[in-house]
């Protein structure tokens, strides 16, 4: 079993729909959790980061951390077409220097 | 241009030739990473350095695999006796003391061996 498991997709929504990606993980001692946006032929571009457990919101984006099901999850209310890409969600313990990514799901929205 | 700059983009090389890959980090930034992105995988952790030295090595998958840093500004990703098994996007980040949530990472090299 891989340290962070996530769907890669692909996802496919209409514009404005309500998106939902979700990473699992089986490490407990990760303590900071990232949401990266990676489009194509592009380097990853961070999101969203949240630290412990607890929800973050920002904009359209909201990250959720449940560390006792060891789940997080993103959020994104009122899709856009620029939303499509691929998401990764990573995370770190709190001495590590490398952050452990997801494999990342594919998301197209469609105008 | 302001942003983690990687060269060349695409590197297409014969198995068992040798390559580099260079890293020019955001100025200022103490922290470089590399990682390794395989199609369809997210990125996997190779080798992070703090200033000059590498103070973590442990995501190099082998002895052919070798960064350096020499001045604590750009580093170089040195791949001997290329296989085909190390086909994949290499991207580099950098931040300004470590911390990943500051991390801006660089459009990758795409390394093609044939």
């Amino acid at each position: 079993q891989k340290e962070v498991e996530q769907d890669p997709g692909p996802l496919s929504v209409p514009e404005g729909a309500i998106v939902s990606l979700n990473c699992t993980y089986s490490n407990s001692a990760f303590q900071y959790f990232m949401w990266y946006r990676q489009y194509s032929r592009k380097g990853p571009e961070l999101l969203m980061y949240t630290y412990s457990s607890g929800n973050k919101e920002d904009g359209r984006f909201t990250a959720q951390v449940d560390k006792s099901s060891k789940y997080i999850s993103l959020f994104i209310r009122d899709s856009q077409p620029s939303d499509s890409a691929t998401y990764l969600c990573a995370m770190r313990d709190q001495a590590g220097t490398a952050l452990i990514f997801g494999k990342g799901t594919t998301l197209s929205v469609s105008s | 241009g302001a942003g983690v700059s990687q060269t060349p983009s695409n590197k297409v090389t014969e198995k068992g030739k040798y390559v580099e890959l260079r890293c020019d980090p955001i100025s200022g930034h103490t922290a470089l990473y590399w990682y390794r992105q395989s199609l369809g995988q997210g990125p996997e952790f190779l080798i992070y350095f703090q200033g000059t030295g590498a103070a973590d090595d442990s995501g190099l998958p082998n002895d052919r695999f070798f960064a350096v840093r020499p001045e604590g500004s750009v580093s170089t990703l040195k791949i001997q006796r290329t296989e085909r098994g190390d086909s994949a996007v290499y991207l580099c980040a950098s931040s300004p003391w470590g911390g990943l949530t500051e991390a801006f990472f660089g459009q990758g090299t795409r390394l093609t061996v044939v």
